[in-house]
């Protein structure tokens, strides 16, 4: 059974601070890794996707991948009262079709 | 306008009932999937199909049915024999960016509720 991981939150950080969302899975064999970030009443909407261990970075946000440890992380910086959201982190096997999703993280971002 | 489109956004049904709703994508992508969301929980995949003619079952296939005839077009079919259908409805479809890096993206989703 693959699994992912997330904690459910809220994780309520300050405007302008760090946000970190975490995400552990259990597929050895994921190959692809992606975030969603899902307002509250709508469909999920891609926002990162990292393939290779290490960093990657798109404006404010960073993805961490980590395929030793099975761990994905997702750092936005400079954290502004839109990005509260929900996080789905949602890893993929190679050759699979189909992404498993983690429950999400949900974030607050307070003014 | 490339995308993924789902109709209707709100859809009430009676018990007893079939409902169809509509995904259509016209972004090329071979492969689309329904997902249900529950209140609080994550996504759950009922029917995915990776080319025309053809489809698969998810996790929770029972109660559901679908048809890929197009290569644009899959639609989902909730039938009487779905305990349970109140819940967010998403569409999704695959495409390839390069060898092996394939994202995938969602329709606005169907709130589909049952009287």
């Amino acid at each position: 059974q693959k699994e992912v991981e997330q904690n459910s939150g809220p994780l309520s950080v300050p405007e302008g601070a760090i946000a970190s969302l975490n995400c552990t899975y259990s597929d050895r064999g994921s190959q692809s890794f992606f975030w969603y970030r899902q307002y509250s009443g709508k469909s999920p909407e891609l926002i990162m996707s990292i393939y290779s261990n290490g960093d990657k970075e798109d404006g404010r946000f960073t993805a961490q991948l980590n395929k030793a440890s099975q761990y994905v992380s997702l750092l936005i910086r400079d954290s502004q009262p839109s990005d509260s959201a929900t996080y789905l982190c949602a890893p993929r096997g190679g050759g699979s079709y189909i992404p498993t999703f983690g429950r999400g993280t949900s974030l607050i971002v307070h003014p | 306008d490339g995308g993924i489109t789902q109709s209707p956004k709100y859809l009430f049904r009676k018990e007893g009932q079939n409902v169809t709703l509509s995904c259509e994508q016209n972004l090329n992508h071979d492969a689309m999937y329904w997902y249900r969301q529950d209140p609080g929980q994550g996504l759950r995949l009922i029917y995915y199909s990776q080319i025309v003619n053809d489809f698969q079952k998810g996790d929770i296939a029972e109660g559901y049915s679908v048809s890929r005839e197009k290569k644009e077009s899959f639609p989902l079919t909730v039938t009487s024999a779905q305990k349970n259908p109140t819940a967010f409805y998403l569409c999704a479809s695959m495409g390839m960016l390069a060898a092996g890096h394939n994202e995938q993206f969602f329709g606005p989703g169907t709130r589909l509720t049952v009287l």
